[in-house]
């Protein structure tokens, strides 16, 4: 089984400011089954990146992800308001899919 | 636009089967463009990927929770649904019930609100 490890737990970040996440997989993944999710409290995960990098519908161009191998990274190049949430890593290998822990962005 | 919604008992009790359904609208799950996921999130605890169904009826699911696991499909009603029985406190969580577009990226793009179980006797 492909562990994800995100970190950090916690980003403490002002509106404005730029997000940096990281999500590190215990063996190598396929760019093409890497993906990023957002989750606010009470709603259910919202898909922002797919394929490592390749933004969802909808998904303003604030975001942004890059990586290969076993590191990956989601980008929040200016933090709006209605950002601030927990955002989870998604891989798919061996046949099965995992997620990360998540990062939890709060304003500071 | 495709609306997934989950329903079922959100309490059940310790060694018994949760039973829940997903309604699919606005998209037919025979269609062939996407497969039909359970994903379950457990208090402080992060996402758990159990098990999808294709409108096929392939079936493939999580090996950690296999055996105690039958996801079903109902055409008819554009609905699919989880059993999971023998079930303890562990059990205890948000159910989704999500689609997975049938492409080479393996993603999950629509998710339902979600339903919270509970395991108590």
């Amino acid at each position: 089984e492909v562990v994800l490890t995100q970190s950090p737990g916690t980003l403490s970040m002002s509106p404005g400011e730029r997000a940096t996440l990281s999500c590190r997989a215990s063996q190598s993944v396929s760019s093409t089954y890497l993906a990023w999710y957002q989750q606010k409290p009470g709603q259910p995960p919202r898909l922002l990146i797919f394929g490592a990098s390749n933004r969802a519908a909808g998904i303003p161009d604030r975001f942004s992800g890059s990586g290969s191998g076993t590191d990956f990274t989601l980008t929040i190049s200016r933090l709006e308001p209605e950002d601030f949430a927990v955002y989870y890593c998604q891989q798919y290998g061996s046949s099965l899919w995992t997620f990360g822990q998540g990062t939890k962005v709060e304003i500071k | 636009q495709v609306q997934l919604q989950e329903s079922g008992p959100g309490l059940v009790k310790p060694s018994q089967t949760l039973s829940l359904t997903c309604t699919v609208s606005g998209g037919s799950i025979s269609s062939g463009g996407y497969y039909c996921s359970w994903i379950r999130q457990r208090p402080g605890k992060g996402l758990e990927w159990i098990g999808y169904i294709y409108y096929s009826g392939t079936t493939y699911y999580n090996p950690s929770i296999e055996s105690r696991v039958i996801i079903s499909l109902d055409t008819s009603k554009n609905q699919f649904s989880l059993e999971l029985s023998s079930v303890t406190a562990a059990d205890a969580a948000v159910y989704y019930c999500a689609t997975m577009p049938a492409t080479n990226y393996w993603f999950f793009d629509l998710w339902g609100r979600g339903t919270l179980v509970t395991i108590s006797s």
